[in-house]
């Protein structure tokens, strides 16, 4: 079946560095929807970025995200990394019904 | 802002109780979502729906099962409930599949002694 794998469990860095949070998917769709999404303390997930496009950058509230269906990836960037990114970031795909969601990659942000 | 409501939210039972989580949306939503929260498990799918009266079986469904009686109710059972149930639930939902997005509930937490 579909699966995403995140690498990391956690990422822990320091304010003002770059951000990268892997994401790899097998799926057996080919035009699957790649989706992050961010889960804040206490709060629920909720989505931060999705695309569909091969090789298109997506960017939303200054992550950006390109699948690239070559290398079935779809990374996660931030080019500086603020205290307020301190979440849980999930990596989801769909092809058909279902939502599969990685395990999760806990960022830590410090000052 | 999708809505999605759970309850209740927290919940605490012993082994081989009974137990049964609610969710609704007021979105008019056809697909509704099961999923289960579990360090290191991310989150897992127990059980979906697509509409009223329709059930399909997600990754992880032994000893739940599920009922979607309106197409804004969906409910989570636990008839058995064991200690490995403890977790975190979320329910979602989303008007369709593909790229639609995912509007979760804020959880229910249930703690099975």
């Amino acid at each position: 079946g579909d699966s995403v794998t995140q690498t990391e469990g956690l990422v822990t860095l320091t304010e003002g560095l770059p951000v990268m949070l892997n994401c790899t998917y097998q799926t057996i769709y080919s035009n699957p929807f790649l989706f992050w999404y961010v889960q804040h303390l206490n709060e629920s997930p909720r989505l931060l970025l999705k695309s569909f496009t091969d090789n298109k950058r997506t960017e939303h509230q200054g992550f950006h995200a390109t699948l690239h269906k070559s290398s079935s990836s779809f990374h996660l960037q931030k080019s500086s990394a603020q205290l307020s990114d301190s979440a849980l970031y999930y990596c989801a795909s769909t092809g058909g019904y279902k939502v599969v969601f990685g395990s999760g990659t806990r960022l830590l942000v410090s000052p | 802002e999708a809505a999605v409501t759970q309850s209740p939210r927290n919940k605490v039972t012993v082994t081989g109780g009974n137990v049964t989580l609610s969710c609704r949306q007021t979105n008019s939503h056809n697909y509704m979502y099961w999923y289960r929260q579990d360090t290191g498990h991310g989150l897992r799918l127990i059980h979906y729906s697509y509409g009223a009266g329709n059930l399909q079986i997600g990754d992880v469904p032994d000893g739940y099962k599920a009922t979607r009686t309106t197409q804004e109710d969906f409910f989570l059972l636990l008839e058995l409930a064991s200690p490995s149930q403890t977790s975190l639930y979320f329910c979602a939902s989303s008007a369709g599949t593909g790229g639609n997005t995912l509007y979760f509930g804020a959880g229910t937490r249930l703690s099975v002694l």
